[in-house]
């Protein structure tokens, strides 16, 4: 299955507020609440930020957030600080039972 | 706390085998899917497959199916990722992950990183 589409890069300026959209098809992101979204800091270890559209593990900022319409998952962050930047993928179930990631978006702040 | 710890770096020649762990603890091993991701020098992340360490369900991505084996040995609480003919093109970090939440993978491993060149 192809992956998600993610735009490459997306920027902000401290304080700001910026939204990453992760869009697929009715046989992943639109036929399930189960998109996640990940973020990575170079050599590191991706972190779960986001499950089930809109779940914050606990831990996680509330300055993040998800949301879904249709075919396309947004991860929204409120307030940006610099520990944010980093790189961002979304993932989702599919309908064959598999998972499928995003392509990624680089955030610089 | 739920810690997964992966086996160290790895070089090999084209041609080799592999098998790398993954370590879990600090959960109920047996009832927590876990799942294999690879990254690529300078790329995304590509989900490539999942298994039960229940009862060693597994489903593999289409990319990867036939290409790698996913196993578990639940005794010691470990997942195996292994390939029977390495390539060039295996060269990347390989994770681990736990999916505790629904679908999602809450826990990562260090990730194992595999350098294969001749």
């Amino acid at each position: 299955q192809s992956a998600l589409t993610q735009p490459a890069s997306v920027s902000g300026s401290p304080g700001q507020s910026i939204t990453i959209s992760c869009t697929g098809t009715s046989s992943d992101v639109g036929g399930y609440n189960y998109v996640s979204w990940y973020q990575q800091h170079p050599g590191k270890a991706p972190k779960l930020m986001i499950h089930g559209v809109s779940n914050r593990p606990s831990g996680v900022s509330t300055r993040f957030s998800g949301s879904k319409s249709g075919n396309t998952a947004s991860l929204s962050i409120s307030g940006l600080q610099a520990e944010d930047e980093a790189d961002y993928y979304c993932s989702s179930y599919t309908s064959t039972s598999t998972r499928v990631f995003g392509g990624g978006t680089r955030l610089t702040v | 706390e739920v810690q997964l710890v992966q086996s160290g770096a790895e070089v090999k020649k084209p041609g080799e085998s592999l098998k790398i762990s993954c370590k879990g603890s600090g959960y109920k091993f047996s009832s927590f899917w876990i799942g294999w991701v690879r990254q690529m020098p300078g790329k995304g992340l590509e989900w490539m497959g999942i298994i039960s360490p229940g009862d060693s369900d597994t489903t593999y991505s289409p990319s990867f199916q036939g290409q790698v084996t996913i196993s578990v040995e639940k005794s010691i609480t470990t997942a195996y990722l292994e390939w029977s003919t390495l390539k060039a093109s295996d060269t990347a970090i390989y994770y681990c992950a736990v999916q505790v939440t629904a679908y999602a993978f809450d826990s990562w491993g260090q990730g194992t990183l595999v350098t294969v060149s001749s």
